[in-house]
């Protein structure tokens, strides 16, 4: 597509459900990214992938928080027994990886809320 | 490891004047440095981007920055503040032989009538 695109915009869920969140990157892209951003936070890297694989995976907070990405394309951030400390906009990034192009493009955000 | 110092968190000007929106840099190698600029219930769009090749680097909607090795800085500036430049604005580095982009925790522009 022409722009990352991330679903759903806004979810709001109960503590202790499990939620999934959906990364349609640029078309060609071979590097993918999530960030949490927190109110009044900056960006928080939670895991990188090149292709299909994740070889960076150190920012993701603990081990109910897992993420996969399939055909080099699309991406799922998989958040398990929500917590009110989840609260955030989960922003998706993707890059073509190659040459001149160390910039990300962004996708909206997917704005989390658990009550 | 590389990591981002923005120094205030809330920056107001009025329209017409200098903007000034500091940002210090840690890199033990040559870094890339990134303006990003995020609207309200908007993603982050990229202002500009130092990938060593000249210092001063012009970027969208008028804005530039310059990187000064010397003082490991990166400040963005604007010489005349518009209405529309509210946001909240993000300085990022990214070592050279690195993954992903670490980003500074923000600084809010109100522009003031």
């Amino acid at each position: 597509g022409a722009g990352v695109s991330q679903s759903p915009s806004n979810k709001v869920t109960e503590k202790g459900k499990d939620v999934e969140l959906r990364c349609d990157p640029i078309s060609g892209h071979t590097a993918l990214y999530w960030y949490r951003q927190s109110l009044g936070q900056g960006l928080e890297f939670l895991i990188y992938f090149q292709g299909n694989s994740a070889p960076d995976k150190s920012g993701l907070p603990s081990d109910r928080f897992s993420a996969e990405r399939t055909g080099g394309s699309v991406s799922t951030l998989t958040i398990q027994r929500t917590q009110q400390e989840d609260s955030a906009v989960y922003l998706c990034a993707s890059s073509s990886g190659q040459g001149m192009d160390y910039g990300y493009t962004f996708g909206s955000g997917t704005r989390l809320t658990v009550v | 490891a590389q990591s981002v110092t923005q120094l205030g968190s809330h920056v107001s000007v009025s329209e017409g004047a200098l903007v000034l929106l500091r940002c210090n840099y840690s890199s033990s190698v040559p870094p890339y440095l990134f303006w990003y600029v995020q609207y309200p219930n908007q993603g982050l769009q990229l202002l500009l981007k130092y990938t060593s090749a000249a210092t001063l680097v012009k970027g969208i909607n008028g804005f530039e920055a310059e990187f000064k090795k010397s003082e490991t800085s990166f400040h963005l500036t604007k010489p005349s503040a518009h209405m529309s430049d509210a946001a909240e604005y993000f300085c990022a580095v990214r070592a050279s032989s690195a993954s992903k982009i670490i980003f500074g925790s923000g600084t809010r522009l109100s522009i003031r009538p």
